[in-house]
């Protein structure tokens, strides 16, 4: 249990599909995060939460909308993806405060086809 | 801009071996934070260790050890005698400017061969 839990663990989709993916966590974290994990490449920030509020989008396609309905919950959600976002997206929490740890999820691995 | 090196992509050793995971950072901020990540098959990455950049004292904790050094800016971590369940993949994550400001490096696939 590493009280971020991440569903589903696994996605494939075509490319004119919509889906979400879903993150909870009950640490008490102020900050909630999406990263998306591709091979050979460092983990890319896509998203960062703070009490709901947006804080971060770095450059992210529109194809991706994340929602963060209340400090427990985050959401992202996917429509017309391309292959290349094939990947394991991993939700993070943490304390809002600089060098704070973050705590990840399993990550759900999605793949479009 | 900061940024997060680890040279050593792929490292396997024999069980009971010790293995040092190489990490080089850049950063032009005076106070920042260095972390180590360990993420297994299972996907989550799991934190290990936390510096600060005023904290230059190496830590050990158990069969795992840290040297940082801010002169040559690198942050290895040792693993001593190591074990099957310590293969992973290692990352290096560098936090300076804001809590949300965090740099990972690629990460280093580590193998221990039984």
């Amino acid at each position: 249990e590493t009280g971020v839990t991440q569903t589903p663990r696994h996605l494939v989709m075509g490319m004119t599909n919509k889906k979400s993916l879903k993150c909870e966590q009950h640490l008490g974290h102020n900050a909630m995060y999406w990263y998306k994990q591709s091979a050979k490449k460092p983990l890319e920030l896509m998203f960062v939460y703070n009490f709901k509020e947006q804080t971060e989008n770095n450059s992210v396609p529109s194809r991706f909308s994340p929602e963060c309905p209340n400090s427990s919950h985050l959401f992202l959600h996917l429509h017309t993806l391309q292959p290349e976002d094939s990947a394991l997206y991993l939700c993070a929490s943490s304390q809002d405060f600089p060098g704070a740890e973050a705590f990840f999820g399993q990550g759900t691995r999605l793949t479009v086809v | 801009a900061q940024k997060v090196t680890q040279a050593q992509t792929e490292i396997s050793v024999v069980e009971k071996e010790d293995v040092t995971l190489d990490c080089v950072y850049e950063t032009r901020d005076t106070t920042y934070y260095l972390f180590w990540y360990k993420q297994p098959p299972s996907g989550e990455l799991v934190f290990l260790i936390r510096r600060n950049s005023f904290d230059e004292q190496n830590e050990i904790s158990g069969r795992y050890s840290w040297n940082f050094q801010k002169s040559t800016s690198s942050f290895n971590f040792t693993i001593t005698a190591s074990q099957v369940v310590d293969s992973a993949v290692y990352f290096c994550a560098l936090n300076s400017g804001g809590y949300q400001k965090v740099t990972f490096g690629t990460g280093t696939k580590l193998q221990v061969i039984p």
